[in-house]
């Protein structure tokens, strides 16, 4: 047990135009969600934390406004990337916890390409 | 700020030789859980240890949790190219997890 999906893995979108992650739990409820960014052959960079039905806790630094995140339900998370640029590119990794919030379970990542 | 810092950063090997990586901090933890990446992929969660001087074994990977839970370290014996990855300890506190900045491990057949 303990799935979570992410769709799309990859995708590839102009400069100025908005993505949309999803974030599935497939198999439990996540009470908490969690959305990290990484660079190549680096650790994960928390970017916020959503609960279902409550805003999302966005880390220090990282645009609320810009990454826009939806917590709708306890299966489905969602990260916008709204005005995508260049610099935007990355790996994004969600993550879903079950009641002890220690133990994370990830997606397996989106490549976003800005191009 | 909690910081988790792995050592060695980069770790390449013969098939068949031992490792520990270190996971090393001076915040005290409630958990601590290490996790297994392989490139273009979500991390994978190996373990988590809770108590003190713990010990955990998984096949040929073996876990410890420090006595004043602040490092954790984790042994493979007799690597094998299928090791090869990223692996990440995570630190929780206060339902936060800290994530250190991972050991890369190349595994040479």
């Amino acid at each position: 047990g303990a799935v979570v999906s992410q769709h799309p893995s990859w995708v590839i979108c102009k400069s100025g135009t908005s993505v949309k992650i999803e974030c599935r739990s497939l198999d439990f409820q996540a009470t908490t969600m969690f959305w990290y960014r990484q660079f190549p052959k680096q650790s994960l960079m928390l970017m916020a934390t959503s609960n279902e039905g409550s805003k999302a806790t966005y880390e220090q630094g990282v645009e609320k406004d810009k990454f826009l995140i939806n917590h709708a339900s306890l299966t489905l998370s969602t990260l916008t990337v709204t005005s995508a640029h260049p610099e935007d590119s990355s790996f994004y990794i969600c993550s879903a916890s079950r009641g002890s919030l220690y133990e994370q379970y990830f997606g397996p990542g989106t490549r976003l390409t800005v191009t | 700020t909690q910081l988790l810092e792995q050592s060695p950063q980069f770790l390449s090997i013969q098939e068949g030789e031992n490792l520990t990586v270190y996971c090393n901090s001076s915040s005290v933890f409630s958990s601590l859980q290490w996790y297994r990446q392989e490139p273009g992929e979500g991390p994978v969660l190996l373990v988590t240890v809770v108590t003190g001087g713990e010990v955990k074994k998984l096949k040929r990977l073996t876990f410890q949790f420090g006595d004043a839970r602040k490092d954790s370290s984790l042994h493979i014996t007799a690597a094998q190219p299928g090791d090869t990855g990223l692996y990440l300890c995570a630190g929780d506190n206060a339902g936060k997890s800290t994530f250190g900045d991972g050991t890369t491990l190349t595994v040479k057949p």
